[in-house]
């Protein structure tokens, strides 16, 4: 059965800390690592990753694939009030008519001031 | 560009009772996925549907279903509601379907059922 695990489940860390979030995966046919940010309501794209060992960057936040170890991490630094959010793993993995984007249960980051 | 947009935001119903939700695609997007989102579950895939025909399923009862109509539009009824499937739900757009980062969530249907 395909599946996405991600840890911590919640985590609550202080402005400026630096957090590593983590998802692994068994999925089989996998095409893409996803990460989205959820607040309130609706989740936002951060990363697309489907090559081992090349990082992506975006302001403070960074994330990685690992295909050997099947897992992906997400890294925040000097963390803000703001990136207090649900942060969501998804790994597409196409199969005929059937489910295509398998995602975690999400890690609940906290941030405070 | 106006986003994906969900209506109702908020819905109570009772067990038994049916629902249906809408969701309106980014002008353009031909792609939308249904999302269930529930606290001990995460996030789980219902059905996508592209120029108005179901491409991929997830492992929902028949009691959900889904249609989309020409101008892109969808819907999604849930029919004879059980206790269990209160949750949020999304639904996704994309230009051409694929489920990948080119898509873009609405704000969700939060529905109660008691």
């Amino acid at each position: 059965e395909d599946k996405v695990v991600q840890s911590p489940l919640s985590l609550v860390v202080h402005e400026g800390d630096t957090v590593t979030l983590n998802c692994s995966y068994e999925v089989t046919n996998f095409r893409s690592l996803l990460w989205y940010k959820q607040e309130k309501k609706a989740p936002t794209f951060l990363f697309m990753l489907t090559s081992s060992g090349i990082e992506k960057k975006s302001g403070r936040l960074s994330s990685i694939l690992d295909k050997k170890e099947l897992s992906s991490i997400l890294n925040i630094t000097a963390t803000q009030t703001g990136d207090s959010a649900i942060y969501l793993c998804a790994v597409e993995a196409p199969q005929t008519g059937a489910n295509n984007l398998f995602f975690g249960t999400g890690t609940r980051l906290t941030v405070i001031p | 560009k106006a986003g994906v947009t969900q209506t109702p935001r908020y819905l109570i119903k009772t067990r038994g009772q049916q629902v249906t939700l809408s969701c309106s695609p980014i002008s353009g997007h031909r792609s939308v996925s249904w999302y269930q989102q529930t606290p001990g579950q995460g996030l789980q895939f219902l059905f996508e549907y592209f120029s108005e025909t179901q491409r991929n399923k997830g492992n929902f009862p028949g009691r959900f279903s889904g249609r989309q109509f020409s101008n892109s539009r969808s819907e999604m009824n849930v029919s004879t509601l059980e206790l269990g499937d209160s949750a949020l739900y999304l639904c996704a757009s994309s230009l051409n379907g694929g489920v990948t980062y080119e898509q873009y969530f609405g704000p969700g249907t939060r529905l109660t059922v008691t």
